[in-house]
């Protein structure tokens, strides 16, 4: 498939490392945080997502850190794989007027070398 | 399970022509979400719907028009088609408006000639 990472920042690492990959968001009304991956040629598939009034939340293998002072995300990846190879984004979810919408940063490329 | 279903996966129109996008939700799901992501970049807002209404929009001129069906699927309309419209779609589906938990379909593919 088509890729999406053109002219993205990228993170290349060795299988095994472990992987930190950032995030700056805007808006100061944002109430849940999301992390996506996005392998070439398919939707953004959800990771983790942490509340505003959390700073850190851990899932297998992947915690997410929030920094609401700077306004700062950071998805780690601990012992990163082969299939980790992929497009991050990080998401900020705002509710004006009672619906949902998702705020998309610019991503980052994971290339993980075997 | 089956997840969000889109149709076509890749579409390829002339300047000027219109297109209509198809997406599915997952079932039981009400909500479904638009997004256009231009390569290279994140996905960007184009519209919500709920229940059939429109429960919001994002910053895209008024060629774009969406509907939804009462069995929650959506189509996503794009008229006088530009070169800037090239992009992959994509449909998000949630249980209810105000979910943030929105999956994902495999987008459709538009490349305008």
């Amino acid at each position: 498939g088509e890729s999406v990472g053109l002219h993205l920042p990228t993170l290349s690492v060795q299988e095994g490392d472990n992987s930190i990959i950032n995030c700056a968001y805007s808006n100061s009304a944002s109430d849940y945080f999301i992390w996506y991956k996005q392998e070439s040629g398919k939707g953004p598939q959800f990771i983790i997502d942490i509340r505003s009034n959390m700073d850190k939340r851990q899932g297998k293998r992947v915690t997410v850190l929030l920094n609401k002072t700077v306004k700062h995300l950071s998805l780690q990846i601990a012992a990163t794989q082969p299939g980790d190879s992929a497009v991050y984004f990080c998401a900020e979810n705002i509710s004006p007027s009672g619906y949902s919408t998702l705020t998309f940063g610019k991503g980052t490329m994971l290339l993980v070398s075997p | 399970d089956a997840g969000v279903t889109q149709s076509p996966t890749h579409l390829i129109k002339t300047r000027g022509q219109h297109v209509t996008l198809r997406c599915s939700p997952i079932s039981g799901h009400k909500s479904v979400s638009w997004y256009q992501q231009v390569l290279g970049q994140g996905p960007q807002f184009i519209f919500q719907y709920y229940e059939k209404e429109e429960r919001g929009r994002g910053n895209f001129p008024d060629r774009f028009s969406a509907r939804q069906f009462p069995n929650y699927s959506s189509e996503l309309n794009v008229n006088a088609l530009l070169l800037g419209d090239s992009a992959l779609y994509l449909c998000a589906s949630s249980l209810v408006s105000g979910s943030y938990e929105q999956y994902f379909g495999p987008g459709t593919r538009l490349t305008v000639t």
